[in-house]
């Protein structure tokens, strides 16, 4: 049962490639977020929805896009991925924009 | 506009004390304190609003002065539990709205 879970832990690709990172909260919270940690270490907010509803798209390539089913699920998709693009993607949810958020257990990406 | 965090790191022996800063060049809604340890995701610690509150729980507190635009995490007595990179995440004046944007974080090595 835990709060946020992020699938797969980790994702071995090539370049070119097309990938998908799936993310579920049960804590019943109306905002969800992706965030993208670089090999600095530098977390840096991707997009963020609250209610279904894009609030933040940071300047990211639009190789990137989040699909949100349902206000519990919150899925990013990766196109043509570029050797640029490995890190780690966190998922987090709060109860409302601003709000404490709970983190995902991460996604290492590593695009060869 | 990235927060800056001082100091990048710091060691510390156990029972020390830890001062850790973060200032901003724009007006502040709040500020947000998170530690994460290796290989695993951020967690949260507190949020200070503004008003110049401080805030804490055990032997970690925070205070955020918002003429300033700066906030303090403050380790007291420090525990071997408390090593790990400490990121601020402040957001501007228009609230939940602009999201959240992290320092580079502190590394903080506390040794027995």
């Amino acid at each position: 049962d835990t709060a946020v879970s992020q699938t797969p832990k980790y994702l071995v690709t090539q370049m070119g490639n097309d990938k998908s990172i799936k993310c579920e909260q049960n804590l019943g919270h109306d905002t969800m977020y992706w965030y993208k940690q670089d090999s600095k270490k530098f977390l840096k907010i991707m997009f963020s929805y609250n209610n279904k509803e894009l609030i933040i798209n940071e300047t990211v390539p639009n190789r990137f896009s989040p699909k949100s089913p349902d206000k519990a699920h919150l899925n990013l998709h990766i196109n043509s991925l570029e050797l640029g693009d490995s890190a780690v993607y966190f998922c987090a949810s709060s109860q409302n924009l601003g709000g404490q958020a709970f983190f995902g257990q991460g996604t290492r990406l590593t695009v060869v | 506009q990235q927060p800056v965090q001082s100091p990048q790191a710091v060691i510390l022996r156990e029972g020390e004390d830890a001062v850790i800063n973060c200032s901003s060049s724009k007006a502040l809604y709040s500020v947000h304190w998170y530690r994460q340890k290796h290989g695993e995701a951020p967690v949260f610690l507190m949020i200070l609003l503004k008003g110049g509150e401080q805030k804490g729980h055990d032997k970690i507190s925070a205070s955020f002065n918002e003429k300033k635009q700066q906030s303090s995490l403050y380790l007291t007595a420090s525990q071997l539990s408390y090593s790990g990179t400490y990121f601020c995440g402040t957001e501007g004046s228009g609230g939940g709205a602009d999201g959240l944007t992290f320092g580079k974080g502190t590394h903080l090595i506390i040794q027995p």
